[in-house]
């Protein structure tokens, strides 16, 4: 079975602009999560997505947004981006949601310039 | 709120020797569940095991072992003869009720030296 995909692996993107980055969930998994690590932060949860619809949410501001389309794919949108926004987006996708095991993908690395 | 605590951030052993990686959490709820994850130079984060707080029985995969202990909350990881290969970080993580969000430890940095 493939695992989770993410595209692209590396962005580069400047102050004020915004991007979508793209998650594949494992086949048959139909809940998508996201997570931005940063050296100062860490890991941090930004929102979850089952069956097309927003589930959780972390406490991140409204620049960051997401969908999750019929086939589970799921994108996240990050608006007027801000140097702070530099990090690895992880996505990760799990049977169910909830307690299952979430299996990660190789993430995005965003820099923001 | 709950936390997690891997109060280690640095490890660094000789190839073949034990090592133990803490972690430590919080919460209120009685039903959780706790996980550890692998986080190699490449980036993806590599899912190792998944605990609940019902079950405090020890696991051993391996060269893996993980110790659960409710009355001193505490989720150790234990490697066992380690390899270059296990050189990585690793994160404890905590869900509770019936959401899906992880809370991470900071992670723990291991170095194995040949």
């Amino acid at each position: 079975k493939a695992g989770v995909t993410q595209t692209p692996r590396y962005l580069i993107k400047t102050r004020g602009q915004q991007v979508t980055l793209s998650c594949s969930p494992i086949s048959g998994h139909r809940s998508v999560s996201w997570y931005q690590q940063t050296p100062g932060q860490g890991l941090q949860f930004l929102f979850e997505y089952f069956s097309e619809t927003q589930r959780n949410k972390g406490n991140f501001p409204g620049r960051f947004s997401g969908r999750q389309f019929s086939n589970s794919r799921s994108e996240m949108n990050v608006s007027t981006l801000e140097l702070g926004d530099s990090a690895l987006y992880l996505c990760a996708s799990s049977l169910a949601g909830g307690q299952s095991e979430q299996y990660f993908g190789p993430g995005t690395r965003l820099t923001v310039t | 709120a709950q936390k997690v605590t891997q109060a280690q951030t640095e490890i660094s052993v000789v190839e073949k020797e034990d090592v133990t990686l803490d972690c430590v959490y919080e919460t209120r709820d009685t039903t959780y569940y706790l996980f550890w994850y692998k986080q190699p130079p490449s980036g993806e984060l590599v899912f190792l095991i998944r605990r609940n707080s019902f079950d405090e029985q020890n696991e051993i995969s391996g060269r893996y072992s993980w110790n659960f202990q409710k009355s001193t909350s505490s989720f150790n990881f234990t490697i066992t003869a380690s390899q270059v290969v296990d050189s990585a970080v690793y994160f404890c993580a905590l869900i509770t009720g019936a959401n899906s969000k992880l809370t991470f430890g900071k992670g723990i940095t291991l170095s194995v030296r040949p």
